[in-house]
């Protein structure tokens, strides 16, 4: 099992809905999670952190975190074109390493 | 600086040959991570260092790949003998602290190896 797993897609939505975006992860110890946002032949930059079960809200993105269930979520409400790119997750597991997830592409189309 | 700061950009390098590329993280950050991603977005760690002290090898392939941060230089990844496969982009990044809190990396630009 990865460390660190999220569906590749892609993942296709209408703009204006709703893309969610899921990560599972192995260590039941993991402390932080991170969502990053990659636009193809850039670097990864951070777009959301979560340390603590339940929901955080930062305009159009909210991040999910569910420890006893080890997935962390995020949401995209009103897509928006824009927001086409590959979405890593990141974990910071128990013996302190930051491991990313391969990225879930994502595709918002007119 | 304010920004992690990799080099070269790009780098082409025949079957065999020796490839090396730099990383200068954010000043005051301890950690520096390097990452490989291959086609099709999968991002693999390789190594991380606090400070000039390897803090996690667990990625890195022992044969030619080696890495070093020593004080006030850029870190450095070195590749012997590259092969076709170890065409990618190796990401740097870095961060001030690897406790639960605030574990959050800033990405360098990334350096594109291409072997032919």
């Amino acid at each position: 099992q990865k460390e660190v797993e999220q569906n590749s897609g892609p993942l296709s939505v209408p703009e204006g809905a709703i893309a969610s975006l899921n990560c599972t992860y192995s260590d039941r110890g993991s402390q932080s999670f991170f969502w990053y946002r990659q636009y193809s032949g850039k670097s990864p930059e951070l777009i959301m952190s979560i340390y603590s079960n339940g929901d955080k809200e930062d305009g159009r993105f909210t991040a999910q975190l569910n420890k006893a269930s080890q997935y962390v979520s995020l949401l995209i409400r009103d897509s928006q074109p824009s927001d086409s790119a590959t979405y890593l997750c990141a974990v910071h597991i128990n013996t302190d390493k930051l491991i990313f997830g391969t990225g879930t592409r994502l595709q918002v189309f007119p | 600086g304010e920004e992690v700061a990799q080099t070269p950009k790009h780098l082409v390098r025949g079957e065999g040959q020796k490839a090396k590329l730099y990383c200068a993280p954010i000043k005051g950050h301890s950690y520096v991570f390097w990452y490989q991603q291959v086609l099709k977005n999968e991002f693999k760690f390789l190594i991380s260092f606090q400070n000039e002290n390897v803090f996690d090898e667990t990625g890195m392939p022992k044969e030619r790949f080696s890495a070093k941060c020593l004080p006030n230089s850029p870190c450095s990844l070195e590749i012997q003998a590259t092969k076709l496969e170890d065409s990618a982009v190796y990401f740097c990044a870095s961060s001030s602290l690897m406790t639960g809190w605030n574990t959050e990396a800033f990405f360098g630009q990334g350096t594109r190896l291409t072997v032919v």
